[in-house]
Protein backbone atom coordinates (compact mmCIF):
# COMPACT_ATOMS: atom_id res chain seq x y z
CA UNK A 1 0.00 0.00 0.00
CA UNK A 2 0.75 3.39 -0.74
CA UNK A 3 1.61 5.32 2.53
CA UNK A 4 1.24 9.16 2.89
CA UNK A 5 3.08 11.21 5.87
CA UNK A 6 1.93 14.68 6.84
CA UNK A 7 2.43 16.99 9.31
CA UNK A 8 0.48 16.74 12.51
CA UNK A 9 -0.22 20.33 12.78
CA UNK A 10 -0.19 23.94 11.54
CA UNK A 11 -0.94 26.98 11.53
CA UNK A 12 -1.96 29.78 9.12
CA UNK A 13 -2.69 33.60 9.20
CA UNK A 14 -6.51 34.32 8.14
CA UNK A 15 -6.45 35.61 4.69
CA UNK A 16 -3.08 34.23 3.57
CA UNK A 17 -2.99 30.95 1.36
CA UNK A 18 -2.35 28.09 3.49
CA UNK A 19 -0.10 25.19 1.98
CA UNK A 20 -0.12 21.96 3.48
CA UNK A 21 2.26 19.20 2.49
CA UNK A 22 1.99 15.17 1.94
CA UNK A 23 4.76 13.13 1.25
CA UNK A 24 3.64 9.71 -0.60
CA UNK A 25 6.70 8.26 -1.78
CA UNK A 26 5.60 4.54 -2.44
CA UNK A 27 2.92 5.97 -4.87
CA UNK A 28 2.12 3.77 -8.04
CA UNK A 29 1.61 4.83 -11.23
CA UNK A 30 -1.86 5.05 -11.66
CA UNK A 31 -2.87 5.90 -8.11
CA UNK A 32 -4.97 9.17 -7.63
CA UNK A 33 -3.66 11.47 -4.69
CA UNK A 34 -7.01 12.58 -3.13
CA UNK A 35 -7.46 15.46 -0.38
CA UNK A 36 -10.31 15.30 2.52
CA UNK A 37 -11.16 17.60 5.17
CA UNK A 38 -12.64 17.21 8.77
CA UNK A 39 -14.45 19.95 10.65
CA UNK A 40 -15.04 18.96 13.99
CA UNK A 41 -17.62 16.40 14.90
CA UNK A 42 -18.79 15.76 11.09
CA UNK A 43 -17.99 13.62 8.70
CA UNK A 44 -14.88 13.71 6.31
CA UNK A 45 -15.80 15.89 3.29
CA UNK A 46 -13.92 15.56 -0.44
CA UNK A 47 -11.81 18.66 -1.48
CA UNK A 48 -9.91 17.50 -4.17
CA UNK A 49 -7.85 15.19 -6.38
CA UNK A 50 -4.95 14.11 -8.71
CA UNK A 51 -2.90 11.72 -10.91
CA UNK A 52 -0.27 14.02 -12.36
CA UNK A 53 -1.18 17.31 -12.89
CA UNK A 54 -1.87 20.37 -10.99
CA UNK A 55 -5.56 20.70 -10.07
CA UNK A 56 -8.33 23.64 -9.39
CA UNK A 57 -11.60 23.76 -7.99
CA UNK A 58 -13.45 26.32 -6.29
CA UNK A 59 -12.34 24.64 -2.38
CA UNK A 60 -8.80 24.47 -3.61
CA UNK A 61 -5.25 23.73 -5.71
CA UNK A 62 -3.26 20.25 -5.79
CA UNK A 63 0.50 20.53 -6.74
CA UNK A 64 1.93 17.45 -7.14
CA UNK A 65 5.58 16.86 -8.25
CA UNK A 66 7.12 15.61 -11.39
CA UNK A 67 8.27 12.41 -9.39
CA UNK A 68 5.04 12.37 -7.34
CA UNK A 69 6.64 11.60 -4.51
CA UNK A 70 4.74 14.82 -3.01
CA UNK A 71 1.93 16.89 -3.08
CA UNK A 72 0.72 20.00 -1.68
CA UNK A 73 -2.80 21.38 -1.15
CA UNK A 74 -3.02 25.01 -1.35
CA UNK A 75 -6.06 27.02 0.14
CA UNK A 76 -5.62 30.35 -1.63
CA UNK A 77 -7.57 32.63 1.09
CA UNK A 78 -7.91 31.08 4.29
CA UNK A 79 -10.37 31.74 6.35
CA UNK A 80 -11.73 30.75 9.84
CA UNK A 81 -13.83 27.83 8.52
CA UNK A 82 -11.11 26.15 7.05
CA UNK A 83 -10.02 25.18 10.45
CA UNK A 84 -9.93 21.42 10.27
CA UNK A 85 -7.67 18.19 9.89
CA UNK A 86 -6.86 17.33 6.62
CA UNK A 87 -6.05 14.16 5.24
CA UNK A 88 -4.21 12.94 1.62
CA UNK A 89 -5.00 9.42 1.22
CA UNK A 90 -3.86 7.47 -1.85
CA UNK A 91 -6.10 4.54 -2.86
CA UNK A 92 -4.58 1.28 -2.61
CA UNK A 93 -5.47 -2.38 -3.83
CA UNK A 94 -6.16 -5.67 -2.43
CA UNK A 95 -5.37 -8.86 -3.29
CA UNK A 96 -8.33 -9.41 -4.40
CA UNK A 97 -8.49 -6.30 -6.87
CA UNK A 98 -10.81 -4.33 -4.31
CA UNK A 99 -10.26 -0.79 -3.86
CA UNK A 100 -9.15 0.17 -0.07
CA UNK A 101 -9.05 3.42 1.11
CA UNK A 102 -7.10 4.34 3.63
CA UNK A 103 -6.94 8.00 5.64
CA UNK A 104 -3.92 8.38 8.28
CA UNK A 105 -3.51 10.68 11.19
CA UNK A 106 -4.04 13.84 9.07
CA UNK A 107 -2.88 17.55 9.34
CA UNK A 108 -4.40 19.69 11.95
CA UNK A 109 -4.60 23.20 10.25
CA UNK A 110 -5.64 26.02 12.84
CA UNK A 111 -6.18 29.19 10.95
CA UNK A 112 -5.30 32.59 13.21
CA UNK A 113 -7.08 35.40 13.53
CA UNK B 1 -28.79 15.25 -1.73
CA UNK B 2 -26.40 12.52 -1.64
CA UNK B 3 -26.68 10.46 2.02
CA UNK B 4 -25.38 8.57 4.18
CA UNK B 5 -27.46 7.83 7.13
CA UNK B 6 -25.92 6.22 10.73
CA UNK B 7 -28.84 5.29 12.78
CA UNK B 8 -27.73 6.34 16.11
CA UNK B 9 -25.31 9.22 17.39
CA UNK B 10 -24.69 8.35 20.64
CA UNK B 11 -24.74 5.17 21.93
CA UNK B 12 -23.82 3.43 25.35
CA UNK B 13 -23.45 -0.26 25.92
CA UNK B 14 -22.12 -2.75 28.78
CA UNK B 15 -18.92 -4.54 28.10
CA UNK B 16 -20.04 -7.79 26.76
CA UNK B 17 -23.06 -6.63 25.10
CA UNK B 18 -23.65 -7.36 21.15
CA UNK B 19 -23.76 -3.98 19.44
CA UNK B 20 -25.06 -3.25 16.10
CA UNK B 21 -24.14 0.07 13.65
CA UNK B 22 -26.17 0.71 11.10
CA UNK B 23 -25.21 2.23 7.78
CA UNK B 24 -27.74 3.56 5.05
CA UNK B 25 -26.81 5.13 1.66
CA UNK B 26 -29.33 6.31 -1.12
CA UNK B 27 -26.63 6.68 -3.83
CA UNK B 28 -27.35 3.10 -5.19
CA UNK B 29 -23.58 3.16 -4.19
CA UNK B 30 -21.50 -0.40 -4.45
CA UNK B 31 -19.11 0.08 -2.20
CA UNK B 32 -19.50 1.25 1.93
CA UNK B 33 -16.46 0.94 4.32
CA UNK B 34 -16.44 1.23 8.35
CA UNK B 35 -13.84 3.68 9.75
CA UNK B 36 -13.25 4.07 13.43
CA UNK B 37 -11.69 7.53 14.54
CA UNK B 38 -9.45 7.87 17.66
CA UNK B 39 -7.72 10.76 19.06
CA UNK B 40 -3.82 10.64 17.59
CA UNK B 41 -4.40 7.36 15.17
CA UNK B 42 -6.74 9.50 12.34
CA UNK B 43 -9.55 7.21 10.94
CA UNK B 44 -8.40 3.59 10.61
CA UNK B 45 -10.35 0.95 8.10
CA UNK B 46 -12.17 -2.22 9.57
CA UNK B 47 -13.93 -3.30 7.34
CA UNK B 48 -15.08 -2.53 4.22
CA UNK B 49 -18.01 -4.53 1.43
CA UNK B 50 -17.67 -3.74 -2.67
CA UNK B 51 -21.28 -5.75 -3.14
CA UNK B 52 -24.06 -7.31 -1.83
CA UNK B 53 -22.88 -10.16 0.63
CA UNK B 54 -19.70 -9.34 0.06
CA UNK B 55 -16.75 -8.08 2.31
CA UNK B 56 -13.07 -7.93 2.81
CA UNK B 57 -11.07 -6.70 5.96
CA UNK B 58 -9.48 -3.62 6.23
CA UNK B 59 -6.61 -2.59 8.78
CA UNK B 60 -8.43 -3.14 12.18
CA UNK B 61 -10.76 -5.81 11.62
CA UNK B 62 -10.36 -7.85 15.21
CA UNK B 63 -13.61 -7.89 17.30
CA UNK B 64 -15.77 -6.81 15.00
CA UNK B 65 -17.50 -8.46 12.02
CA UNK B 66 -20.04 -6.78 9.10
CA UNK B 67 -23.11 -7.79 7.09
CA UNK B 68 -24.53 -6.22 3.84
CA UNK B 69 -27.98 -8.53 2.77
CA UNK B 70 -29.00 -5.20 0.61
CA UNK B 71 -27.41 -3.09 -1.39
CA UNK B 72 -28.48 0.28 0.91
CA UNK B 73 -27.65 -1.32 3.95
CA UNK B 74 -23.99 -2.51 5.99
CA UNK B 75 -24.16 -2.65 9.41
CA UNK B 76 -21.10 -2.96 11.84
CA UNK B 77 -21.68 -5.75 14.71
CA UNK B 78 -19.52 -5.86 17.94
CA UNK B 79 -20.45 -9.71 19.20
CA UNK B 80 -19.26 -8.65 22.58
CA UNK B 81 -18.08 -5.30 23.04
CA UNK B 82 -14.93 -4.53 25.12
CA UNK B 83 -14.21 -1.01 26.77
CA UNK B 84 -11.33 -0.38 24.26
CA UNK B 85 -14.65 -0.65 21.57
CA UNK B 86 -15.32 2.88 23.05
CA UNK B 87 -15.26 5.12 19.53
CA UNK B 88 -16.14 7.11 16.87
CA UNK B 89 -17.08 5.26 14.16
CA UNK B 90 -17.41 6.36 10.76
CA UNK B 91 -19.47 4.72 7.92
CA UNK B 92 -18.42 5.94 4.13
CA UNK B 93 -20.13 4.63 0.67
CA UNK B 94 -18.79 4.99 -2.95
CA UNK B 95 -19.79 4.22 -6.76
CA UNK B 96 -18.06 1.19 -7.76
CA UNK B 97 -14.96 1.35 -10.33
CA UNK B 98 -11.91 2.96 -9.70
CA UNK B 99 -11.67 6.34 -8.37
CA UNK B 100 -14.48 8.47 -7.08
CA UNK B 101 -15.52 10.66 -4.23
CA UNK B 102 -15.83 8.73 -0.72
CA UNK B 103 -19.02 10.46 1.06
CA UNK B 104 -19.11 10.38 4.87
CA UNK B 105 -22.29 9.63 7.54
CA UNK B 106 -22.11 11.85 10.58
CA UNK B 107 -20.56 9.06 12.28
CA UNK B 108 -21.68 7.08 15.95
CA UNK B 109 -19.72 7.36 18.66
CA UNK B 110 -19.76 4.55 20.65
CA UNK B 111 -19.11 4.16 24.51
CA UNK B 112 -18.87 0.67 26.31
CA UNK B 113 -19.01 0.99 29.81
Amino acid sequence: DAKTTQPPSMDCAEGRAANLPCNHSTISGNEYVYWYRQIHSQGPQYIIHGLKNNETNEMASLIITEDRKSSTLILPHATLRDTAVYYCIVRAWTNFGNEKLTFGTGTRLTIIP
Amino acid sequence: DVKVTQSSRYLVKRTGEKVFLECVQDMDHENMFWYRQDPGLGLRLIYFSYDVKMKEKGDIPEGYSVSREKKERFSLILESASTNQTSMYLCASKAGGRGGELFFGEGSRLTVL
